[in-house]
């Protein structure tokens, strides 16, 4: 299964709303996750099942979709969300991660 | 507190071998899957390899299917990852990471990762 994400770039102020797509080849159900990972770090796991949020993770973090078009959502960007995010299925082997989308400061 | 550490890491030619190692800590190690993600230079996150918590299903993808061998030592805390006739194209950072909820096949801790370059 092939997760496209969409922008692959998005440049934002903080304290705006972030909107990141990934979308699926086929149906995946709810079975996508979504990471954040910073520069010379390893992954952080923020969302599973499309909707959870991971332990710890703050509420501006919110994940939606199902079936091929999910969506993450930052409501009001902090300065440590700056960060090059991953979606992830794990409904189909091979498991699959999107190419990712990088959250610049405008 | 839950922790990965990985290691192994190494400069290798094309065609050589080198094994991987990720110690755990922090949890009961045998009751979650653990798996193997890697990151080229610059790139992606690619998943390579999964095993269950008993070690006995594995899952590869199928670009190292057949060169690379995953297993863990449940008595010790320990995954490894066998790499066998590398190429260019596996240098990576490799991460070592646990399942979230045993077999989930989400994974909510990474170790640090370890760097592999192949090259002649």
């Amino acid at each position: 299964i092939v997760l496209t994400q969409s922008p692959a770039t998005l440049s934002l102020s903080p304290g705006e709303r972030a909107t990141l797509s990934c979308r699926a080849s086929q149906s995946v159900s709810i079975f996508l996750a979504w990471y954040q990972q910073k520069v010379g770090q390893a992954p952080r796991l923020l969302i599973y099942d499309a909707s959870n949020r991971a332990t710890g993770i703050p509420a501006r973090f919110s994940g939606s979709g199902s079936g091929t078009d999910f969506t993450l959502t930052i409501s009001s960007l902090e300065p440590e969300d700056f960060a090059v995010y991953y979606c992830q299925q794990r409904s189909n082997w091979p498991l699959t991660f999107g190419g990712g989308t990088k959250v610049e400061i405008k | 507190e839950v922790q990965l550490l990985e290691s192994g890491g190494d400069f290798v030619q094309p065609g050589g071998s080198l094994r991987l190692s990720c110690v755990a800590s922090g949890f009961t190690f045998s009751s979650y899957a653990m798996t193997w993600v890697r990151q080229a230079p610059g790139k992606g996150l690619e998943w390579v390899s999964i095993i269950s918590g008993s070690g006995g299903s594995t899952y590869y993808a199928d670009s190292v299917k057949g060169r690379f061998t995953i297993s863990r030592d449940n008595s010790k805390n320990t995954l490894f990852l066998q790499m066998n006739s590398l190429r260019g194209e596996d240098t990576a950072v490799y991460f070592c990471a646990k399942d979230f909820l045993g077999s989930s096949h989400t994974f909510d801790i990474w170790g640090q990762g370890t760097m592999v370059t192949v090259s002649s």
